[in-house]
C-alpha cells in the first residue's frame, strides 16, 4: 500500500529565512502526483504547490519550490523568506489511481511556526 | 463568489441522532470528495463522486452515507452518531478525478 511519510511533526523558522519541510512517499507506481497543501488555523486546506512524477523540472510557485527525487521517493517543499502568514500545517499528499478512481493520501503533517 | 462551501460549519450534537452536512461547488467539477480530519488532523478520504455515480467508497461504517443530486452537490448523512464520530469533515471537488483537489471551509462535527 502506498504511503507517505512527513518526519518532522513540528517545525519553526526565523521571519525571512528559509526553511525545508520533508516528505517521502513509497510506491511501486511511475506515473502519479505529489501535492503540499496548507491548513493555517483558519482549517481551510490550500494548494501550495503540485508536481507530476513524470517531470523532471521541480516545479516553483512564488517561495515556494520543491525538490522533487522520484528515484529516492523524496518530495521536499522550501520556503523561501518566510512569512508569519505561513505559520500554518502543511500536508505532504500523493494522489494515485487509474482512470476515474484517482484519490489522494495525505501524510501526517508538519506544524510550521514562523517566529518574529 | 465561494468555490466550494459548506454547511454548516460547526455542528454539535448528541450521541444517536443523525445528521447531514451539506456541500456544494460552482466550479463546474465533475468530481467531488468526503474527507474526515481526525482530532490528530490526519486526513483520509471517505467517499467520492463523480458526475452523481459513486466512484471511491473507503472503508467507512455504512452509517455514512454520501448523496449527490446533481453533481454540484455532494451532500453527507450520518446516522446513530457516535462519540468517534467527532473530527472535521471537508468536502472537496476536482475538475477531474486526477487533478488537484479544492476544499470547502470543514464542518467541525462534535458528538457530545
Amino acid at each position: 500500500a502506498q504511503t507517505v511519510t512527513q518526519s518532522q511533526p513540528e517545525m519553526s523558522v526565523q521571519e525571512a529565512e528559509t526553511v525545508t519541510l520533508s516528505c517521502t512517499y513509497d510506491t511501486s507506481e511511475s506515473n502519479y502526483y505529489l501535492f503540499w497543501y496548507k491548513q493555517p488555523p483558519s482549517r481551510q486546506m490550500i494548494l501550495v504547490i503540485r508536481q507530476e512524477a513524470y517531470k523532471q523540472q521541480n516545479a516553483t510557485e512564488n517561495r515556494f519550490s520543491v525538490n522533487f527525487q522520484k528515484a529516492a521517493k523524496s518530495f521536499s517543499l522550501k520556503i523561501s523568506d518566510s512569512q508569519l502568514g505561513d505559520t500554518a500545517m502543511y500536508f505532504c499528499a500523493f494522489m494515485k489511481g487509474t482512470s476515474g478512481t484517482y484519490k489522494y493520501i495525505f501524510g501526517t503533517g508538519t506544524r510550521l511556526k514562523v517566529l518574529a | 463568489d465561494t468555490a466550494v462551501s459548506q454547511t454548516p460549519k460547526y455542528l454539535v450534537t448528541q450521541m444517536g441522532n443523525d445528521k447531514s452536512i451539506k456541500c456544494e461547488q460552482n466550479l463546474g467539477h465533475d468530481t467531488m470528495y468526503w474527507y474526515k480530519q481526525d482530532s490528530k488532523k490526519f486526513l483520509k478520504i471517505m467517499f467520492s463522486y463523480n458526475n452523481k455515480e459513486l466512484i471511491i467508497n473507503e472503508t467507512v461504517p455504512n452509517r455514512f452515507s454520501p448523496k449527490s443530486p446533481d453533481k454540484a452537490h455532494l451532500n453527507l448523512h450520518i446516522n446513530s452518531l457516535e462519540l468517534g464520530d467527532s473530527a472535521v469533515y471537508f468536502c472537496a471537488s476536482s475538475p477531474d478525478s486526477k487533478y488537484e483537489q479544492y476544499f470547502g471551509p470543514g464542518t467541525r462535527l462534535t458528538v457530545t
